[in-house]
């Protein structure tokens, strides 16, 4: 199985500031004939399902707002909110689907006000 | 809009079988461009797909190998919907259980509430 290994574990931000969480693969989920990462990004608040924020490591889904932001190619990929909101506070998810169906998940990102 | 809402008991006797029912809204279960996927959350565990469904001029289904002795996930054409059985239930299956469509992007984009089910006797 592909492992995804986020980080921080937690974060603390002051609002309106920059929040970054930085996600691993260990092996590449760039599929090279479609030149596409194979790789999502999910917001979790308590009580909820996983909301799908980001596919192809940067195309943001619909009604997603563009505070949110995907980047990195290969094994490396970096979910940045612009200006933290107190509506973003929950947990983050960075997901692979390379190895589809048995797709996997990184361990989360827990982010709060600082 | 997709619509998925899970029905099914929250307590399971060990030995037993985990029954839940995703029903479909928005969607078809029959769609061509569609994946029906049962996905669990624990805190030992965290999310870990289990199974899917799909139709491709005929039905395919998929199965994590933890799981793949114990899971059958069968789609339901008439109710518009699929479920998930998973026999011989432990401890370790104590999970919130969700259903989720994959969808042209090949990513879970819309999710079942989900159902916290518990295995105990």
């Amino acid at each position: 199985d592909i492992v995804m290994t986020q980080s921080p574990d937690s974060l603390a931000v002051s609002l309106g500031e920059r929040a970054t969480i930085n996600c691993k693969s260990s092996q590449s989920v760039l599929y090279s004939s479609s030149n596409k990462n194979y790789l999502a990004w999910y917001q979790q608040k308590p009580g909820q399902p996983p909301k799908l924020l980001i596919y192809w490591a940067s195309a943001r889904a619909s009604g997603v707002p563009d505070r949110f932001s995907g980047s990195g190619s290969g094994t490396d990929f970096t979910l940045t909110i612009s200006s933290l909101q107190a509506e973003d506070v929950a947990v983050y998810y960075c997901q692979q689907y390379y190895s589809t169906p048995r797709s996997t998940f990184g361990q989360g990102t827990k982010l709060e006000i600082k | 809009q997709v619509q998925l809402q899970q029905s099914g008991p929250g307590l399971v006797k060990p030995s037993q079988t985990l029954s839940l029912t995703c029903a479909i809204s928005g969607d078809s279960v029959s769609s061509n461009s569609a994946a029906w996927n049962w996905i669990r959350q624990s805190p030992s565990r965290g999310l870990e797909w289990l199974g899917r469904t799909y139709y491709r001029s005929k039905w395919y289904n998929d199965y994590a190998v933890s799981v793949k002795s114990r899971i059958t996930i069968n789609p339901d054409t008439s109710k518009n919907q699929f479920s998930l059985q998973l026999n011989s239930v432990t401890s370790e299956d104590t999970a919130v259980y969700y259903c989720a469509r994959m969808g042209g992007a090949a990513c879970y984009d819309f999710w079942g509430q989900g159902t916290l089910v518990t295995v105990s006797s």
